[in-house]
């Protein structure tokens, strides 16, 4: 069974510093999304991508983060300088059909947690 | 916002029984779907069924869906052990816009 797969399951990392979480979708998915959850809480939406731009993004993605598909087969978040409250579980999902066709159903990565100190 | 409420928030029940959870959402949908969570793991997709379908059965799953109520029961029939979880429903709201998750039921299902 195809997977997406999310690299790294945990990083650690001091306040203001730069992350950058890996996912690979799945080979024939067009659409990638970021979710993200803090422990305990819903999973929110972040951001969709599709034909190399941001189709839809939250008001939690402020300028502090970006998205990437640097070589056609990853897709990348970037938080350019981490707070506390970045603190969670990174879901990388990624699904073939778009989200309009009714039929759009997303495939998760495993997470990435993040943990600032 | 587009996603409402989900209840109960925990179910507790013995294996063999039926678990029943609950969602309701805010606005008009493309398509409601559910997910299930393992403790500390990724989202995996169960079921979906489209804004003009009324009830959907997959296997031990079984999903209704009101839209003039603005809600979707999820079913598990003959609970096991190995359904302990989270179940997230998510809806697609009308314009194909992104996924959003209610709050989730966590499903605990004793041996």
């Amino acid at each position: 069974e195809p997977e997406v797969t999310q690299t790294p399951s945990h990083q650690v990392t001091q306040m203001g510093q730069e992350v950058i979480l890996r996912c690979v979708p799945i080979s024939n998915h067009l659409y990638f999304y970021w979710y993200r959850q803090i422990l305990g809480q819903k999973v929110e939406f972040l951001v969709s991508f599709y034909n190399n731009e941001i189709s839809e993004k939250s008001e939690i993605f402020d300028d502090q983060f970006s998205v990437e598909r640097p070589d056609g087969s990853n897709f990348t978040l970037k938080i350019r300088s981490t707070k506390l409250e970045d603190s969670a579980m990174y879901f990388c999902a990624s699904s073939r059909d778009r989200p309009s066709s009714g039929a759009n159903v997303l495939t998760f990565g495993a997470g990435s947690r993040l943990t600032v100190l | 916002s587009q996603q409402g409420e989900e209840d109960p928030q925990a179910l507790s029940i013995q294996e063999g029984e039926n678990a029943t959870m609950n969602c309701s959402y805010k606005t008009s949908i493309n398509n409601l779907q559910w997910y299930r969570q393992n403790s500390g793991r990724g989202l995996v997709h169960l079921i979906l069924i489209r804004s003009n379908e009324r009830e959907k059965h997959s296997g031990r799953l079984r999903v209704t869906l009101d839209t003039s109520k603005k809600s979707s029961s999820l079913l598990i029939t003959a609970s096991r052990a190995a359904d302990t979880a989270s179940y997230f429903c998510a809806t697609v709201n009308n314009q194909g816009g992104k996924l959003i998750f209610g709050q989730g039921t966590e499903l605990s299902v004793k041996p």
